[in-house]
């Protein structure tokens, strides 16, 4: 089946610092890339959509400033954290989608931890 | 506005039960229907989807599911479980108006030895 890589799978920062989080389609061109959010003991929330070239769609109460997403790629979609805060400690989850099979495939997950 | 329903949030089973866990969702157009699986420390899995035709899907590990559309449900089921099987189950699902994958909020089955 296709697979989907993230990087890093673990990653802890400072207060007001950035991370970057990437987002591999390791055997199809995605042309849609799904970027989203788990809190524990929680479903998966849906932060944004983007795909290859153009802005991403932000869902509603997503900070489309302190969630920056790049999709340059067919198979290459990353999210920087902006100065990060505690509160955006969490499980960060992208998936993707492409082939014109209409079907997401996830990747294993960032857990960020904002000291 | 679409949504998914897990009725079941935790279910133990024994070994070699059977399982059938619900998902009912909230829509009256044309959907695609999904069951993902997260295993302890691992990634979303797709276990099986249905889009058209059979309503009775199989799909991987000896998983089905059924979709009836007079009741909004596609309920996963598998006639004997394995302690393998502890996991949290997502019942998920796209539609015509929608792309966009809204998730159940998960079944966790515990299958003990």
């Amino acid at each position: 089946g296709a697979v989907v890589s993230q990087h890093p799978s673990r990653v802890i920062c400072k207060s007001g610092t950035s991370v970057k989080i990437e987002c591999r389609s390791l055997d199809f061109q995605a042309t849609t890339m799904f970027w989203y959010r788990q809190f524990p003991k929680q479903s998966l929330m849906l932060m944004a959509t983007s795909n290859e070239g153009s802005k991403a769609t932000y869902e509603q109460g997503v900070e489309k400033d302190k969630f920056l997403i790049n999709h340059a790629s067919l198979t290459l979609s990353t999210l920087t954290v902006t100065s990060a805060h505690p509160e955006d400690s969490s499980f960060y989850i992208c998936s993707a989608e492409g082939g014109g099979i209409e079907t997401q495939y996830f990747g294993p997950g960032t857990r960020l931890l904002v000291l | 506005a679409q949504s998914v329903s897990q009725h079941n949030h935790h279910v133990i089973l024994s070994e070699a039960a059977s399982l059938e866990l619900g998902c009912n969702y909230s829509y009256g157009g044309t959907v695609n229907l999904f069951w993902y699986v997260q295993y302890p420390g691992q990634h979303l899995q797709l276990l099986l989807k249905y889009f058209s035709g059979d309503p009775l899907v199989k799909g991987i590990k000896g998983f089905e599911a059924e979709f009836i559309k007079s009741k909004f449900s596609f309920n996963l089921r598998k006639p004997s479980v394995q302690w393998s099987d502890t996991a949290e189950y997502f019942c998920a699902v796209t539609s015509d108006s929608s792309y966009k994958l809204i998730f159940g909020s998960g079944t966790r089955l515990l299958v003990r030895p």
